[in-house]
């Protein structure tokens, strides 16, 4: 149980466009996702947490304009990187935390990650 | 404050050799977990273990096995008989639990490669 799915898993764009990649909670209620982002030989940093159903909280100098999450049901999150610039690039990764019927995870369960490669 | 420190950027050994990574962590907190993750160049995260602050028994499970001192806050993982699959990227993390409300949030730490030699 408690798996996680993240498409794409690997996206090339031009400058200027919009990419949007999904996370999926595939056998549980994702009451909580979290997504990351992580720079080569670094760390994951967060960048936001969204609960199902209300807005996203951003994490410091992350631009929320720039990053559009949407947290629509309790098994999908979207992170849409608007405008993308090369700096953009980077390894993408998404969590979930949630319930399975009314077993509570108490951890995060990570998707597989998107590398966004920006032209 | 919360805080992870994995003081060991990279590690490097020939396979069959034990390898320990080290991990110290801060908080406040008084209930707390503990979770050590493997990221191969694949970039998927793997999940190793979960350990929470009430919790100080060392576990095992096969070559792997961790080390909980809360007198020190330290987590460290041992690796024997290394071998070369176990070439990745090592996180070390710290998650505070708050109640039912609480969203498990991670404190990450920098991370370690280990880079086994065949």
């Amino acid at each position: 149980g408690a798996v996680v799915s993240q498409h794409p898993s690997r996206v090339i764009c031009k400058s200027g466009t919009s990419v949007k990649i999904e996370c999926r909670s595939l056998d549980f209620q994702a009451t909580t996702m979290f997504w990351y982002r992580q720079f080569p030989k670094q760390s994951l940093m967060l960048m936001a947490t969204s609960n199902e159903g209300s807005k996203a909280t951003y994490e410091q100098g992350v631009e929320k304009d720039k990053f559009l999450i949407n947290h629509a049901s309790l098994t999908l999150s979207t992170l849409t990187v608007t405008s993308a610039h090369p700096e953009d690039s980077s390894f993408y990764i998404c969590s979930a935390h949630g319930l399975a019927g009314s077993i509570s995870y108490n951890e995060q369960f990570f998707g597989p990650g998107t590398r966004l490669t920006v032209l | 404050a919360q805080k992870v420190t994995q003081a060991q950027t990279e590690i490097s050994v020939v396979e069959k050799e034990d390898v320990t990574l080290d991990c110290v962590y801060e908080t406040r907190d008084t209930t707390y977990y503990l979770f050590w993750y493997k990221q191969p160049p694949s970039g998927e995260l793997v999940f190793l273990i979960r350990r929470n602050s009430f919790d100080e028994q060392n576990e095992i499970s096969g070559r792997y096995s961790w080390n909980f001192q809360k007198s020190t806050s330290s987590f460290n993982f041992t690796i024997t008989a290394s071998q070369v699959v176990d070439s990745a990227v090592y996180f070390c993390a710290l998650s505070e639990a708050q109640g039912v409300d609480s969203n498990y949030q991670l404190i990450w730490g920098a991370g370690t490669k280990l880079i086994i030699k065949p």
